[in-house]
């Protein structure tokens, strides 16, 4: 069974530090991965996608990596600003759940940017 | 611009009455979800479309119902049969299954048994 894990689940930085969110997998078997961030009380905002064959997706500041044969995603946020706190979720596309192909969550890392 | 309107953003519901949650997309896409998010837990499914016409029942589907009339609407039914209903409902859609097919969330609907 597919499972999702994120840490830390919370993380409180001064302005302007670089920081790397993780997210890992249990099964290697995905068809992608992709990071969410979400403000409080708000809906989902995709950031990026990376899928199975692709080792990393770049964004303006932010950096997803894959290593699908450990399990492992990193999320890298250069040069931290305040309007990025918010709440940064990782879900996997499992390719063992049918044609579906369905999203597996982590719980999130609550990101807290202090001026 | 596209994307996912839901509505309303808050919704009371009394006990006993059922209670429907709007979610409208103009992407285009043909595959829309219904996902619940309570604290400490991870988004859980609870309805799938893939095509109009067709809907699938996710995890924890009871109590809940759904058509797919239009492909660009996707209404969640909360009914009097879902015993815990309180949490924060979030439609999202994708233009397809493919593995470089990501997932467009709408802003989500709070719904509150009073």
């Amino acid at each position: 069974k597919q499972e999702v894990t994120q840490i830390p689940a919370a993380l409180s930085v001064p302005e302007g530090e670089n920081l790397v969110l993780n997210c890992s997998f249990t099964d290697s078997a995905i068809y992608n991965l992709q990071w969410f961030r979400q403000d409080p009380g708000k809906g989902l905002t995709s950031l990026l996608l990376i899928q199975s064959s692709q080792r990393e997706q770049t964004s303006g500041r932010l950096n997803a990596s894959l290593d699908k044969s450990s399990g492992r995603s990193t999320l890298y946020i250069a040069a931290s600003q305040p309007g990025d706190s918010a709440t940064y979720l990782c879900a996997v596309n499992s390719a063992k759940a049918g044609n579906n192909r369905k999203l597996i969550w982590g719980l999130g890392t609550s990101l807290a940017v202090n001026p | 611009d596209g994307g996912i309107t839901q509505s309303p953003k808050y919704l009371f519901r009394k006990e006993g009455q059922n209670v429907t949650l709007s979610c409208e997309q103009n992407l285009n896409h043909d595959a829309m979800y219904w996902y619940r998010q309570d604290p400490g837990q991870g988004l859980r499914l609870i309805y799938y479309s893939q095509i109009v016409n067709d809907f699938q029942k996710g995890d924890i589907a009871e109590g809940y119902s759904v058509s797919r009339e239009k492909k660009e609407s996707f209404p969640l039914t909360v009914t009097s049969a879902q015993k815990n209903p309180t949490a924060f409902y979030l439609c999202a859609s994708r233009r397809g299954t493919g593995a470089n097919y990501g997932y467009t969330f709408g802003s989500g609907t709070r719904l509150t048994v009073v």
